[in-house]
């Protein structure tokens, strides 16, 4: 049962231009969510979180926006640049005082010049 | 400061050994969390350690095990190995209160 999903296992996109990276989760639960960042042969790297009594945190060039309704959350990095292209991974967290994530898939964004 | 570490970097075993992986934690970070990637599972949770304790533990069988240490240095095991074993074996260590997970770079299994 994949409680967290990221349905585009792969995204292209234009240097300069946006990325949006989706993910959507079906736990209630769930009240921290987290976008991880991950290169070939390194581990994942933190990126930005968001609290679920929040509807958007944002950090320089990356943004993340939560709906709660829809269990649905995305980030979006602006100005999108060559050296983003790398795997994403959303990660839930609703384990009080654990810590104990819940991934998806992930997904390979590449930047093209 | 010193990142995780993990080692060894990379392993090939044959089936029905067993393994053990290390993790050393990011100094002052109590907690120790092992995840397995692979493809197209994405990174799937293990077992959580603090304090010595395991505090949680994902769907995986028996035959993944873990312990830590007093200086908060992790040990994973796995026995009887599989090939469904073969993975990317990640670490992350974090602070207490902190939710941010930071991860070493893994040490792959292959299993043949």
């Amino acid at each position: 049962d994949q409680q967290v999903k990221q349905n585009s296992p792969s995204l292209s996109v234009q240097e300069g231009r946006i990325s949006i990276l989706n993910c959507d989760y079906t736990n209630s639960m769930f009240d921290y969510f987290l976008w991880y960042k991950k290169y070939p042969a390194e581990g994942p790297t933190f990126l930005i979180s968001i609290s679920s009594i929040k509807d958007k945190n944002e950090d320089g060039r990356f943004t993340v926006f939560l709906n709660k309704s829809a269990k649905h959350l995305s980030l979006h990095i602006v100005p999108s640049q060559p050296g983003d292209s790398a795997v994403y991974f959303c990660a839930a967290d609703g384990v009080q005082g654990a810590q104990k994530l819940v991934f998806g898939q992930g997904t390979r964004l590449t930047i093209n010049p | 400061k010193a990142g995780v570490t993990q080692t060894p970097r990379y392993l090939i075993k044959t089936r029905g050994q067993q393994v053990t992986l290390s993790c050393s934690p990011i100094s002052g970070h109590r907690s120790v969390s092992w995840y397995q990637q692979t493809p197209g599972q994405g990174l799937q949770f293990l077992f959580e350690y603090f304090s010595e304790t395991q505090r949680n533990k994902g769907n995986f069988p028996g035959r993944f095990s873990g312990r830590q240490f007093s200086n908060s240095r992790s040990e994973m095991n796995v026995s009887t190995l599989e090939l469904g074993d073969s993975a990317l074996y990640l670490c992350a260590s974090s602070g207490q209160g902190i939710d941010e997970q930071y991860f070493g770079p893994g040490t792959r299994l292959t299993v043949t």
